[in-house]
């Protein structure tokens, strides 16, 4: 069974541009998670959708969105590259709350560099 | 909203020690889970936790959900240079999203 599949892996853009991450998950999961992770340390949440809405957001600016797919997959977009966007973005999925337990299984990761 | 505190940030150990590592958490979670980062990879599932005082190992590590449902810990016996990496603790209380400790970064001299 494939797991959490994220593309590009690595993603090289200038500052001002915009950036498109894609995230397909888990067969059978209906939630998408994105993280954002810096220089190695720890996940900081950025978006949660779960059967095609946005359940939460995390404490980042709009120019940071996101959709979900009816196949359940998932694309970030960063608008307005700045440097300090540069992290390892990373998706999980899980079964959601009507899994009863929610599990995030997390994909490789897309390496954003903006120079 | 729910907060987790991990600690140590990081350890510095000798190849075969033992190591313990800990989150608490500011309410009451009913789900801990532990992960295990690589270097340039996503977290993988370690063990995951579902009843107060659960004790569940996965080989040489051992995991515990704390009585007041707080807390959690991490041990990893005989430390093997594999072991290096980041690990994170993550719990969920109620119909909440998960939430993430902010890591505990592992490294072994051999």
């Amino acid at each position: 069974e494939a797991g959490v599949t994220q593309s590009p892996t690595h993603l090289i853009k200038t500052r001002g541009q915009q950036a498109t991450l894609r995230c397909s998950p888990i067969s059978g999961h209906t939630s998408v998670y994105w993280y954002q992770q810096a220089l190695g340390l720890g996940l900081q949440f950025l978006l949660w959708y779960d059967e095609g809405e946005e359940r939460n957001r995390g404490n980042f600016p709009p120019r940071f969105s996101g959709r979900q797919f009816p196949n359940y997959s998932s694309e970030l977009n960063v608008n307005a590259l700045e440097l300090e966007d540069s992290a390892l973005y990373l998706c999980a999925s899980s079964l959601g709350f009507e899994g009863g337990v929610d599990i995030q299984y997390f994909g490789a990761g897309t390496r954003l560099s903006v120079l | 909203g729910q907060q987790l505190n991990q600690s140590p940030q990081s350890m510095f150990i000798q190849e075969g020690e033992d190591v313990s590592m800990n989150c608490t958490s500011s309410s009451i979670f009913n789900t801990w889970l532990w992960y295990k980062q690589d270097p340039g990879e996503g977290p993988v599932l370690l063990i995951a936790l579902y009843k107060a005082g659960e004790l569940t190992s996965n080989g040489r590590l051992t995991a515990q959900f704390g009585i007041t449902r707080k807390d959690s810990f991490l041990n990893i016996s005989a430390s093997i240079p594999s072991d290096v990496g980041i690990y994170f603790c993550a719990g969920r209380g109620g119909a909440q999203k998960l939430v993430f400790g902010q890591g505990t970064r592992l490294t072994i001299n051999p």
